[in-house]
């Protein structure tokens, strides 16, 4: 079964507010990537983590790579209505050809 | 580019009737995947393929089977639905198997009523 836990499963926010998603487990992964999914499609990969200790931005997104290599964590900062949509942590580990994917973090920005 | 393609977009099928999801990506990618997706559950990884000629099981692969036609192409076939297999499914590339990070690109799904 599903390795991750990814939470909150679901945030209501203000236009605005900044946002915070994170990702555990329990095994060790060397790889972790967030992926946004809009309704009605598929996910589109936001970032990509590589190293433990890595944080990288893109926009007004940005992730990290836990030291301890079993979290990751999403910041998104001044949310806007185009945030809305399903968010979903994934990691690899080590000698694994699969992702594993989080259930998902369902974001809700009001006006 | 057209990047990941999925047909059909829609489909309702009656318990016992089978159909095949047809995958293709124009992207020269060696490994694609099938994913379902069911409320609160996420991506569920059904069978994947790391390259040209080979397919393994994933997470969820009872009541499927699947073909690599060729580098393109990889369908997914329910021989005989059932309800449980009512999900939105997900087609996906990546540049290659195995390790280094790879990054999946996903088709824009396929929902799948069983009846």
């Amino acid at each position: 079964g599903q390795q991750l836990n990814q939470s909150p499963q679901s945030m209501f926010i203000q236009e605005g507010e900044d946002v915070s998603m994170n990702c555990t487990s329990s095994s060790i992964f060397n790889t972790w990537l967030w992926y946004k999914q809009d309704p009605g499609e598929g996910p589109v990969l936001l970032i990509a983590l590589y190293k433990a200790g890595e944080l990288t931005s893109n926009g007004r997104l940005t992730a990290q790579f836990g030291i301890t290599r079993k979290d990751s964590f999403l910041n998104i900062s001044a949310s806007i209505p185009s945030d809305v949509g399903i968010y979903f942590c994934a990691g690899r580990k080590g000698g694994s050809e699969k992702l594993v994917f989080g259930k998902g973090t369902k974001l809700t920005v009001n006006p | 580019n057209a990047g990941v393609t999925q047909t059909p977009k829609f489909q309702v099928l009656k318990t016992g009737q089978s159909m095949t999801l047809q995958c293709a990506q124009d992207m020269n990618h060696n490994s694609m995947y099938w994913y379902r997706q069911d409320p609160g559950m996420g991506l569920r990884l059904i069978y994947y393929s790391a390259s040209e000629g080979t397919t393994d099981k994933g997470e969820v692969p009872n009541g499927y089977n699947v073909s690599r036609l060729n580098k393109r192409e990889f369908s997914l076939r329910l021989e005989s639905a059932a309800p449980s297999q009512t999900s939105v499914y997900f087609c996906a590339s990546s540049a290659r198997g195995g390790g280094g990070g790879e990054k999946l690109f996903f088709g824009s799904g396929t929902q799948l009523s069983v009846l």
